[in-house]
């Protein structure tokens, strides 16, 4: 079966760094998508990896491993507003997204 | 209308009525996702459609049922509303079929009682 596993909860303080990790075991593999979803709100994407490495936007980068089956999205300089949920996704052999259940990030002064 | 609307934003149903969920964007994109959410669980996927006029089955689809007879439009029908279909329904759309970026329409949450 297609599987995407993440934490279900972090806490960080404001002003340091945060990853969270994803593995992924799914037919196929068409890219890994992270997404951005505030509670109450529709997600919103952050990034996009298809090739191992790294892929740094700013405050936000994302890494990918096809090998390991693993991505990580890392947060710098956390500000309160990225308090949210992160969303990692998959796209399989039939183009369509495989996603995790989330990570409900906390930001803590 | 910027992007992707859906209507309603809530909505408390009885058990046994039909629903229709409607989905609406202007950025001509060719494909449309319909999604359910729930505590715990990813979004998963229920229809989709690659184009107008062309719909498939995702992962969840029984019980509900889609149309694209236009670009703009993806309406999604629950003909007989059941109590598990309580959940959190996001309608999203991509350039095309594969594009990396999906957007989504603010959902609609659906009580069935």
């Amino acid at each position: 079966g297609q599987n995407i596993d993440q934490p279900t909860e972090m806490t960080a303080t404001e002003g340091a760094i945060v990853q969270i990790n994803c593995t992924y075991q799914t037919s196929g593999f068409n890219g890994l998508f992270w997404y951005q979803q505030h509670a109450g709100e529709a997600p919103t994407f952050l990034s996009y990896n298809v090739l191992d490495g790294l892929e740094e936007k700013g405050r936000f980068s994302s890494f990918l491993s096809r090998s390991k089956g693993y991505s990580y999205l890392l947060l710098k300089e956390l500000q309160m507003k990225d308090s949210a949920s992160y969303l990692c996704a998959v796209m399989d052999s039939n183009y369509q997204l495989i996603w995790g259940a989330g990570t409900k990030l906390i930001i803590k002064p | 209308i910027a992007g992707i609307t859906q209507a309603p934003t809530s909505q408390i149903l009885a058990a046994g009525r039909r629903m229709t969920l409607r989905c609406t964007q202007d950025m001509r994109h060719n494909a449309m996702y319909w999604y359910r959410q729930d505590l715990g669980l990813g979004l998963r996927l229920i229809h989709y459609s690659n184009t107008a006029g062309t719909t498939g089955k995702g992962e969840v689809p029984d019980g509900y049922s889609v149309s694209r007879a236009n670009t703009d439009d993806f309406p999604l029908t629950l003909a007989s509303a059941v109590p598990s279909q309580t959940s959190v329904y996001f309608c999203a759309s991509s350039e095309r079929e594969g594009s990396y970026e999906q957007y989504f329409g603010p959902g609609t949450r659906l009580t069935v009682t």
